[in-house]
């Protein structure tokens, strides 16, 4: 079984540019998660979707970030216009149920702004 | 504040020993603590779940404890490999949410 996939696995963009990042969760899985470590924190939540829809989306930055996941399987985040401060690496992660159900998490994109 | 602690920061142990990474939160209302081992370069990979009524939770080498009184998990490893090498972080959950509230992390190096 194919795990959760991150696409792409670097970018390095100068300020102001957009980027879009990629998830493919695990197939099957309705939810699906974004999380954002930035150098020398800890890993924070961004959003979680229940399907297409955004069950929590409180951890998200600020409206230079748009999330989304169309028929509800793989989801995209962009970042526009990019600031220097969103430099990090992005996880993804998926999970069949919730509460107790593990979170699979993708090998994370590390985003560079210059 | 919902916050994770972990201690140490990091750690260096010989192949074979064994070693006990400590974990405080004040996360509130809590829902379940995980532990997650994330190798140098990777995402993070679930090592065991454990709800308020678990006291103890084992993955082969790796054993979860909760006191959910004190608020304090420590995860356990036992004859410890040179593939133990990495980061260990302590996750607790929020009941009624989907957020996951991190630690920092244990880094763990284990030398021949």
């Amino acid at each position: 079984e194919a795990g959760v996939t991150q696409f792409p696995s670097h970018s390095v963009i100068e300020k102001g540019q957009t980027v879009t990042l990629r998830c493919d969760p695990i197939s099957g899985h309705d939810n699906l998660y974004w999380y954002r470590r930035v150098m020398g924190k800890e890993i924070k939540f961004l959003l979680h979707f229940v399907k297409e829809s955004k069950q929590d989306e409180s951890g998200m930055p600020n409206n230079r970030f748009l999330a989304e996941r169309t028929g509800g399987t793989y989801s995209t985040l962009k970042v526009q216009p990019a600031e220097l401060e969103d430099s990090g690496v992005y996880f993804c992660a998926s999970s069949q149920g919730w509460n107790t159900d593990t979170q699979y998490f993708g090998p994370g994109t590390r985003l560079t702004v210059l | 504040k919902n916050q994770v602690e972990q201690s140490p920061q990091s750690l260096i142990i010989l192949e074979g020993k064994n070693c006990t990474l400590q974990c405080n939160y004040t996360v509130s209302p809590f829902s379940n603590l995980r532990w997650y081992k994330q190798d140098t370069g990777r995402g993070p990979v679930s090592l065991t779940i454990m709800t308020f009524s678990e006291n103890t939770k084992s993955n082969g080498r790796y054993t979860a404890t909760l006191d959910a009184d004190t608020k304090q998990s420590s995860l356990h490893i036992t004859a410890s490999q040179l593939s133990d090498s990495a980061s260990y972080i302590c996750v607790v959950s929020i009941t009624g949410f989907q957020k996951l509230v991190f630690g920092t992390g244990t880094r763990l190096l284990v030398s021949p």
